[in-house]
């Protein structure tokens, strides 16, 4: 079974240039994540979608991220315009299903996408 | 206090000891844990899910879970260099308990 599909996998911008990420969940899976990973921490969920659909994005600054996932499979997130501090790696993870039952359901990373504003 | 608490490490063991990564969650209804292995510039790989109190055995991993403590810990036998990376621990953020609350991770180092 094909894993999470990201691209590309490095990017070094500017700042204020835009930028684009690309990712593909593993087939079947109905929800997909993006996460922001900067060094020495954990990931930070930015976005989630159920199937086409966003449940949660409270932490995405709005003002300058945007996210879709067209049609329920592939989704790009993109940083318009990007400041120092969004040097970090973008990851995007999948799931089945989200929360059912009691039960959240296992995510599992793409490689990742290494993004560097200088 | 974070929501999610690990000790950043480095942890340092020999080859063949048992390494004991520990977390601490502040979210008392929190059901579902997860570890997370991150070699050194690589993504996040799930290595184990528990969601019952007690002990999960997969391989050479046990992950263990105390809810009332509100402790998770992962446990790997006879560790070999190759488990040196840093271990994330993650647990659902209520009431969207698809939204992983992610540690700021252990890193493991094993020596020969």
């Amino acid at each position: 079974e094909a894993g999470v599909a990201q691209s590309p996998r490095y990017k070094i911008i500017e700042k204020r240039q835009s930028v684009a990420f690309w990712c593909n969940p593993i087939s079947g899976h109905a929800t997909l994540y993006w996460y922001q990973q900067i060094l020495g921490q954990g990931p930070k969920l930015l976005i989630q979608f159920q199937n086409n659909g966003v449940v949660d994005d409270s932490q995405l600054p709005k003002d300058r991220f945007s996210a879709e996932r067209l049609k329920g499979v592939d989704s790009t997130l993109k940083i318009q315009p990007a400041k120092l501090e969004d040097s970090a790696v973008y990851l995007c993870a999948s799931s089945l299903v989200g929360f059912s039952a009691g039960h959240t359901y296992e995510q599992y990373f793409g490689p990742g996408t290494r993004l560097t504003v200088t | 206090q974070k929501e999610v608490e690990q000790n950043s490490g480095p942890l340092s063991v020999p080859e063949g000891a048992i390494a004991s990564l520990n977390c601490t969650y502040s979210d008392r209804v929190s059901q579902s844990f997860f570890w997370y292995r991150q070699y050194s510039g690589k993504s996040p790989e799930l290595i184990m899910s528990i969601y019952s109190n007690g002990d999960k055995e997969d391989g050479r991993f046990t992950a263990q879970l105390n809810k009332a403590s509100q402790y998770v810990s992962l446990l790997i036998r006879d560790s070999q260099p190759s488990d040196s990376a840093t271990y994330l621990c993650a647990v659902p953020h209520y009431p969207n308990t698809d939204k992983l609350i992610f540690g700021t991770g252990t890193r493991l180092q094993v020596f020969p």
